[in-house]
């Protein structure tokens, strides 16, 4: 069955970055883009970007632009994330969420921020 | 960007009873391919989103058929006829007709009284 698998939780220190994967199995990796969003403590969803696995074109959210960087694996099936200068406010849960009406979601990844 | 304005934001509802949840959009959500792309979302606590509607009003496989969307233009609905004890959760709107960036609405928590 179709399945998105994030990788572990991450505590970083203010001025650090992050890398979020998200490894997909069950369909065919390069047949749909991948989103990413997060959700900060007790807030809703905020879209970061995406990638089309197929050609590794990517699209950023405006507010995220020069900060985040969507790659992939297309040997392994997998999209990373990469947030960098992080600070209080990137302390949120990072998904990974299959386009086709964001049908399919990884599991989430706690990123905490602190010094 | 589309804001998405959901209410209420809290839902105290008793077991099998209905609720309804309203979303509305700041612009038209109907594509220029002639759908309009409103989804619904449940999220139980410490749970990852599980998408319930697409295209307003079509379930994915395997919800429940007492929850239902209904809508259009601006204005979208999520019922659900009769409240389970599993539906306690947040329930998002999402539009996806004028991207990017896709939005959200604010979430509404169902809580059971």
């Amino acid at each position: 069955q179709v399945q998105v698998v994030q990788s572990g939780a991450e505590v970083k220190k203010p001025g650090a970055s992050v890398k979020v994967s998200c490894q997909t199995s069950g369909y065919t990796f390069t047949d749909y883009y991948m989103h990413w969003l997060r959700q900060a403590p007790g807030q809703g969803f905020e879209w970061m970007g995406w990638i089309n696995p197929n050609t590794g074109d990517t699209n950023y959210a405006q507010k995220f632009q020069g900060r985040v960087t969507v790659t992939r694996d297309t040997s392994i099936n997998t999209v990373y994330m990469e947030l960098s200068r992080l600070t209080s406010d990137d302390t949120a849960v990072y998904y990974c969420a299959r386009d086709g009406g964001f049908d399919i979601w990884g599991q989430g990844t706690r990123v905490t921020v602190s010094s | 960007d589309v804001v998405m304005t959901q209410s209420p934001l809290s839902l105290p509802v008793t077991l099998g009873q209905p609720a309804s949840i309203s979303c509305r959009s700041s612009l038209s959500l109907v594509h220029s391919d002639g759908d309009t792309y409103v989804s619904w979302f449940q999220q139980r606590p410490g749970q990852s989103p599980r998408r319930l509607i697409y295209k307003v009003s079509n379930r994915d496989s395997g919800v429940p058929d007492r929850f239902s969307g209904s809508g259009s233009g601006t204005d979208f609905t999520l019922r659900i006829s009769r409240v389970e004890a599993e539906d306690v959760g947040v329930y998002y709107c999402m539009q996806s007709t004028h991207w990017p960036p896709w939005t959200f609405g604010q979430g509404t928590k169902v809580e059971i009284k």
